[in-house]
């Protein structure tokens, strides 16, 4: 079955608007990466957050978790046009294998 | 530091083609990982290296893929026949050791088969 699951599948805000993604999960994890990818782009690390955290920050990106209902966020502060990109959450299970298990991705146009 | 390279970007085949897709990992990185993502769908692990070994290849579609790092440097992976499904964008990955739990990855192959 699926792990990561990310909503909304997309989003179309205008520049200087926060951006908000969600990332549903089905099982205990080590930890969350949130990743990005521009068009025609190879994915880029984000943010990782352990399962023992509950909020991670990085510049404009603001990242929590929320193991009691297995999802997270991902937050985009004061949002560019150049934030425009795919945006993919990652989990790594428990105990198992390190392979990151992606979801489909939230698709995120910031118009200028 | 270079990062993780990928050839060719893109390519077109008819069904039952033969394609081969390269990797070129981040010098050093003992871990090579293959991803595919099919339009609209989330992207899936096929198989972990580690320098020439497969440490997982779990997510291999089916017998007509073929994967290989002689050398531990460089991968190859090799679609024969190719079939429609097999269309979409094929990523690749790298990363120093497990532990560092961050993977880098390539700009991805784009496979379209007609």
């Amino acid at each position: 079955s699926q792990q990561g699951e990310e909503d909304p599948q997309a989003l179309s805000i205008q520049e200087g608007e926060n951006a908000t993604m969600n990332c549903s999960y089905k099982t205990s994890i080590n930890n969350l990466q949130w990743y990005r990818q521009n068009s025609g782009r190879g994915l880029v690390h984000l943010i990782l957050i352990r399962s023992n955290e509950r909020e991670k920050h990085s510049g404009r990106l603001r990242v929590t978790l929320d193991t009691s209902k297995k999802s997270s966020s991902l937050l985009i502060t004061a949002s560019r046009a150049a934030d425009t990109a795919s945006y993919f959450c990652a989990t790594v299970t428990s105990g198992g294998s390190y392979i990151p298990t992606f979801g489909r991705g939230t698709s995120l146009i910031v118009h200028p | 530091e270079a990062g993780v390279t990928q050839f060719p970007s893109h390519s077109v085949i008819e069904k039952g083609q033969t394609v081969t897709l390269r990797c070129d990992p981040i010098s050093g990185h003992d871990n090579l990982y293959w991803y595919r993502r099919v339009m609209g769908k989330e992207i899936k692990f096929l198989l972990h290296f580690v320098k020439e070994s497969k440490q997982d290849e779990s997510g291999m579609p089916n017998n007509r893929f073929l994967a290989e790092r002689t050398g531990g440097t460089y991968s190859t992976l090799k679609v024969q026949p190719a079939e429609l499904e097999d269309s979409g964008v094929y990523f690749c990955a790298s990363s120093q050791d497990l532990r560092t739990e961050t993977q880098y990855f390539g700009p991805g192959t784009r496979l379209l088969v007609l």
